[in-house]
């Protein structure tokens, strides 16, 4: 299953909603997550089964969809969002992630 | 506290091998799948193989099948991954990562990354 995020890269000002699309090339219901990952480090988890908030994600963050089409949305973007988004589904294998957003400050 | 440490990482030439370990720490290590990810510099994540809590099951991508041999050892906590016939294209930073599980309305959802390591650092060249 393949997934298409878009955009790949993006600029945006802090306090700014930012919305990132992902889309599976056949459905997958609701087996969507998403991560965050900062240069240098390990990827997050954010959210899964498409909208659920993982433990100690600030309640900015937010994911939406099912099917093919999801979308995950930061309402007001802070300094410390900035980073490369990447959605993954876990329907089948092989698993796979998309190929990432990057979030750059305007 | 979850830990999650990688080790094993280098430089290797094309057509050498290399084992990377993962030791865990934190949780109940046996209880839970657990994922190799790796990720080429400057590019996305790539989910490798996993395997299932018992070691009864393993899944990889394609590109490394035959290659590449995840096994754990729940005695020690211990995840690695064997990677024999290695290619310039496998030179990544490679990460363990715990599957959890979530349940909601009926249906488990495996295979969240909730918890990653480090990362070690494998350079196939010549």
């Amino acid at each position: 299953i393949q997934l298409t995020q878009s955009p790949s890269s993006l600029s945006a000002s802090v306090g700014d909603r930012v919305t990132i699309t992902c889309r599976a090339s056949q459905g997958i219901s609701s087996y969507l997550a998403w991560y965050q990952q900062k240069p240098g480090k390990a990827p997050k988890l954010l959210i899964y089964i498409a909208s659920t908030l993982q433990s100690g994600v600030p309640s900015r963050f937010s994911g939406s969809g099912s099917g093919t089409d999801f979308t995950l949305t930061i309402s007001s973007l802070q300094p410390e969002d900035f980073a490369t988004y990447y959605c993954q589904q876990l329907h089948s294998y092989p698993l796979t992630f998309g190929g990432g957003t990057k979030v750059e400050i305007k | 506290e979850v830990h999650l440490v990688e080790s094993g990482g280098g430089l290797v030439q094309p057509g050498g091998s290399l084992r990377l370990s993962c030791v865990a720490s934190g949780f109940t290590f046996r209880n839970f799948w657990m994922s190799w990810v790796r990720q080429a510099p400057g590019k996305g994540l790539e989910w490798v193989a996993n395997i299932k809590q018992d070691g009864s099951e393993k899944y990889y991508v394609d590109s490394v099948k035959g290659r590449f041999t995840i096994s754990r050892d729940n005695a020690r906590n211990l995840l690695y991954l064997q990677m024999n016939s290695l290619r310039a294209e496998d030179t990544a930073v490679y990460y363990c990562a715990r599957g959890e599980v979530f349940c909601s309305g009926g249906i488990c959802y495996y295979d969240i990354f909730d918890h990653w390591g480090q990362g070690t650092l494998v350079t196939v060249s010549s």
